[in-house]
């Protein structure tokens, strides 16, 4: 099916260990997202990418980085883990310019860091 | 800045009820409207989404709304069941720059 897809689904860290979510997606969207979903603070953008070579940061980007690789793949990395990036974490893509467009999201990833 | 409220935070129905979702927000220069729905430790599913030349969109049971003059969408559930207990977020798209998530009202709807 197509879609967004994000790698692992689960992860347990210790904290200062570092690691990458992996996002890739197959409709051709030119925009890419990651957020981070916890209890009682609703979605919360971390870094996107407007387009293939380019990146932003939105409200939450301290302790992450990110990679947009090629059009299809836009990975997220935890430098040194720390408790309080425990959440929920969501790619989502879209592809502005066209009129109907949404976003897409994937299935998450949750992130315990101990 | 875009701010986007979904009121109530949590509803509670008897099976069987029709019910609406409210989506409200401060800046009507929007693009898109988009209505999620999220099942516990899953991710969000697209619902609907009506582009801002349109007055609403239907799938099923569900019609969501768009009135941009007042700053508000309604997402309308007819004959809820309980497989319609979820949360379900709206998204306020612009032309440019970052989409506006509301927090969601989560659903509850008993057999």
């Amino acid at each position: 099916n197509a879609g967004v897809t994000q790698t692992p689904k689960f992860q347990v860290l210790k904290t200062g260990q570092s690691m990458t979510l992996q996002c890739a997606q197959d409709m051709n969207h030119n925009s890419m997202y990651w957020y981070r979903q916890d209890p009682g603070m609703g979605l919360r953008l971390i870094y996107y990418s407007a387009s293939e070579g380019t990146t932003d940061k939105g409200e939450v980007p301290n302790g992450y980085n990110v990679s947009r690789l090629n059009k299809r793949e836009f990975s997220l990395r935890l430098e040194s883990a720390a408790p309080s990036q425990t959440s929920v974490y969501f790619c989502a893509s879209s592809d502005p310019g066209k009129g109907g467009y949404g976003y897409t999201f994937g299935s998450g990833t949750r992130l315990t860091v101990v | 800045k875009q701010e986007v409220t979904q009121i109530p935070a949590a509803l509670s129905v008897p099976e069987g009820e029709n019910l609406v979702l409210n989506c409200s927000f401060t800046d009507s220069a929007i693009y898109n409207l988009q209505w999620f729905r999220q099942d516990p430790g899953k991710g969000l599913t697209s619902l609907l989404l009506i582009q801002s030349s349109q007055r609403e969109q239907t799938s099923g049971r569900l019609n969501a709304s768009l009135d941009k003059s007042s700053g508000r969408s309604t997402l309308y559930i007819a004959a809820s069941q309980p497989g319609d207990s979820a949360t379900y977020l709206c998204a306020v798209i612009p032309n440019a720059g970052k989409s506006t998530f509301g927090d969601g009202t989560t659903l509850t709807v008993k057999p």
